[in-house]
Formats: structure tokens, C-alpha cells, sequence
């Protein structure tokens, strides 16, 4: 059963303090994995796709990573504005076409 | 500005009744899909439609319905049989994927809370 699960469940740091946050899947062959922003109360917004293993996205603070088996959601410098919960979504290759799994989502708290 | 649209942004049903959550999109966007998100879980499917006058039940139909009569609206209707309906809503769109070959990124809506009284 394809599977996926984000850890921590709440991560609080200092503005300015690096981290990551992990992305664990298990899939019988990846199709595609997805990155969301989620502000509370409004809907995800669309942060990154990662297709294969190795691939890497960045987008200002925001670094994508993807392995065979998880993907990171890497944090640089973080400010204030960067609180969010941060989901994470995977298709594998058996699942129908407009299946995704989402995991549950890490809670980012940036304290300036 | 293209997006999706979903009204209201709060909702209360009393027991017994049905109610209706609207969502518009202006993308052009073929595919769409009503997701439910509870506290402490992932989003869950509840049906999705890739064409005009077709949908697909998801993981979580029961209790209930949908139409797709026109390309850009996709309503979701909470029946009476759904025990459990307080959550929060969310709409989504994406472009393409008829012919499966790959996955398109979802867009989301503002999305629907319901609670009921």
C-alpha cells in the first residue's frame, strides 16, 4: 500500500536558523512527488514536483531533494513569512491517474 | 486573474439537511477534484471528474454527490447521510491527464469550512 509520511509533525525555529523538513514514501514506482504550502485556513499553494531521484528544485529559501525513498523540503534562513504547514503528496505507477497520497503535513513556526 | 473559486468560505448545516459547496475554475482545466482535510491527516479524496458529464468516486464517497455539467463547475453536495461532515473542504483543478501518461500538478481553491449546529 502506497504510503507517506512527514516528519516532524511541528518544527520551531529561530528566524534565520536552517533545517529540513523529510518526506518519506513508500510507492511501488514514483510517478511524481509534490510539495505544498499550506497557510491556515486557505487552500495549499504549489510549491515543487519532483520526478526522479537525484532531481533538485530551489525556489528563494526553498530546496527540493528527492531520493529513492524521501524527499527533503530544505529551509535557509528562514523569516517569519515562512510559517506554514508543508505538505507532501506522492503518485506511484499503480495508482490511478488522479491519485495522490498526502501525508499529514509539518507545521513550520519562524520565530523572529 | 485565472483561479479557482470556492463559495462560501464558511458553511453550517443543521442535522438532516443537505447542503451544497461551490467551486469555479477559469483555467481551462479539465480535471477536477473535491478533497476533505481533517485535523492531523492528509487530504482524502472524495471524487474527482476528468470530463464534462463524468466523475469518479474517491476514497471517501459516501454520503456524497457531485455534477459536472459545465467545465468550469464542479459542486459538491454533503447529504443527510453523512454522519461527519464538519472538515474542511477543498477544491482542486489540473490540466490534463486523459491519456495517464503523467501527473499534473493540482491547483487548490480557498476552500469550504463546514461545521454543523
Amino acid at each position: 500500500e502506497d504510503q507517506v509520511t512527514q516528519s516532524p509533525e511541528a518544527l520551531r525555529l529561530q528566524e534565520g536558523e536552517s533545517s529540513s523538513l523529510n518526506c518519506s514514501y513508500t510507492v511501488s514506482g514514483l510517478r511524481g512527488l509534490f510539495w505544498y504550502r499550506q497557510d491556515p485556513g486557505k487552500g495549499p499553494e504549489f510549491l515543487f514536483t519532483l520526478y526522479s531521484a537525484g532531481e533538485e528544485k530551489e525556489k528563494e529559501r526553498l530546496k527540493a531533494t528527492l531520493t529513492k525513498k524521501e524527499s527533503f523540503l530544505h529551509i535557509t534562513a528562514p523569516k517569519p513569512e515562512d510559517s506554514a504547514t508543508y505538505l507532501c503528496a506522492v503518485q506511484g505507477v499503480e495508482d490511478s491517474n488522479y491519485q495522490l497520497i498526502w501525508g499529514a503535513g509539518t507545521k513550520l513556526i519562524i520565530k523572529p | 486573474d485565472g483561479g479557482i473559486t470556492q463559495s462560501p468560505k464558511y458553511l453550517f448545516r443543521k442535522e438532516g439537511q443537505n447542503v451544497t459547496l461551490s467551486c469555479e475554475q477559469n483555467l481551462n482545466h479539465d480535471a477536477m477534484y473535491w478533497y476533505r482535510q481533517d485535523p492531523g491527516q492528509g487530504l482524502r479524496l472524495i471524487y474527482y471528474s476528468q470530463i464534462v458529464n463524468d466523475f469518479q468516486k474517491g476514497d471517501i464517497a459516501e454520503g456524497y454527490s457531485v455534477s459536472r455539467e459545465k467545465k468550469e463547475s464542479f459542486p459538491l453536495t454533503v447529504t443527510s447521510a453523512q454522519k461527519n461532515p464538519t472538515a474542511f473542504y477543498l477544491c482542486a483543478s489540473s490540466i490534463d491527464s486523459v491519456t495517464g501518461a503523467i501527473q499534473e500538478t493540482q491547483y487548490f481553491g480557498p476552500g469550504t469550512r463546514l461545521l454543523v449546529l
